[in-house]
This record gives C-alpha cells, structure tokens and sequence, in this order.
C-alpha cells in the first residue's frame, strides 16, 4: 500500500459525458501528479502539482483540467468524453518536487 | 510520446535464472527510476538513479546507468514466480519539470 488513494476503482460511463476522479495523496506529500495509461499510448503524464499550484503539464488535452485543494487532494476531471479516452488514470505523489513518486491504486475507466 | 525504450519488450525465464532488462532514452536527465506494475494494478517504485551515479543495489535488484550511451539496466537475480510483472523505467528530464517520461515497459514471466 502506497499511501496513495483513489476513487472511484472503477467507473462506466457514456461518451460525451463528464466524470471527476479523485486522489489523496500521502500524508505530507505536496506533489501530486496524474498519469493516464492506455494499451496504445502506454503510460502519458498529464499533469502535476505542488501545494496547489500547476508546476508542470504533459499530454493533458484541453477537455480535461486538474486541481489541487488546499487539503492537497487532486482532482481530474474529464468532459465530453470519447470512446479514446478509455484508460487508466493513475495519481502520484511525492514529497516535494523530484524524486520517488508514490502510486495510487488507479481508476480504470471504461467510455462506452 | 515516450521517451524510454526497453528491451526486450517480454521475457520469460525459470525461477532462480537472472532476469536483466534495458532501458535507453533521448534527452539529458536528473535521474532515472524503476517501477514495477501487477497486472492492471499501481505502480510500485523499485529503485531510483541519480545522474551522477553509475550504479545501485537494492536486495536483489542491480541498476547500471550510463549517461554517455543514454541508457540503464535492471537486473533481478535469483528470480522468483512472484517477481512476475511488468517493468518500466522512467525518466526525470532535465527542465521539464518533474514529470516522469515511461518507457514502453517490460514484461517478465518467471516460470516456477
């Protein structure tokens, strides 16, 4: 167990629909970064942040955008959704910016 | 896009055999990682490189990293079933941020 949670494991749901995903990250870390893993792009980083500022952003298209609370949890939130965007999502976090990153258990979501 | 390749892309040896996989990439780095991933599961980080180091242990893994020739190896000896995954390396480019660019992975098979 990382540390890292994520909710929900699991989520179906239409395409051109809107979903958010949610990530805690350990305690005390203040880096949380989003990854998205697909069978035909492999593992794509999205975006990352630190104390609740955007620090570095990746392949991340513009019908998704991310946050991070001032209790440090993160949220991704994916709209107008297409069959493509089909993936993993998983949530990282370090304790500052570098270094090791912790890995959440992930949310496999399905568009249909 | 993927800055990592790894060779092989799957591999498949008996219990007690070493298993060693390798990783090259494009771009100067802070440091380089491994992670370890069960099947549809979270990432589990394995060992972490700095630039300036040319190789590390951990239990049983060895990691070698070779900046003039842009790559690393890993090598698990005495393999057990349980070492059955798949295996990424990640890299921590010089300024780009802290994101980590995955390679395309790769899976091993440790045959009891």
């Amino acid at each position: 167990d990382s540390g890292v949670t994520q909710t929900p494991k699991h989520l179906i749901t239409a395409t051109g629909q809107r979903v958010t995903l949610r990530c805690s990250p350990r305690s005390g870390d203040l880096s949380v970064y989003w990854y998205q893993q697909s069978l035909d792009q492999g593992l794509q980083f999205l975006i990352q942040y630190y104390n609740g500022e955007e620090r570095a952003k990746g392949n991340i298209l513009e019908r998704f955008s991310a946050q991070q609370f001032p209790d440090l949890h993160s949220e991704l939130n994916l709209s107008s959704l297409e069959l493509g965007d089909s993936a993993l999502y998983f949530c990282a976090s370090s304790a500052n910016e570098g270094g090791e990153q912790y890995f959440g258990p992930g949310t496999r979501l399905t568009v249909t | 896009s993927q800055q990592g390749e790894e060779d092989p892309q799957a591999l498949s040896i008996q219990e007690g055999e070493n298993a060693t996989m390798n990783c090259s990439y494009k771009t100067s780095i802070n440091n380089l990682q491994w992670y370890r991933q069960n099947s549809g599961r979270g990432l589990v980080h394995l060992i972490l490189i700095r630039s300036n180091e040319r190789e590390k242990h951990s239990g049983r893994l060895r990691v070698t990293l070779d900046t003039s020739k842009k790559s690393s190896s890993l090598l698990i000896t005495a393999a057990r079933a349980a070492d059955t995954a798949s295996y990424f390396c990640a890299t921590d480019e010089d300024n780009a941020g802290n994101m980590l660019t995955f390679g395309g992975g790769t899976r091993l098979m440790v045959k009891p």
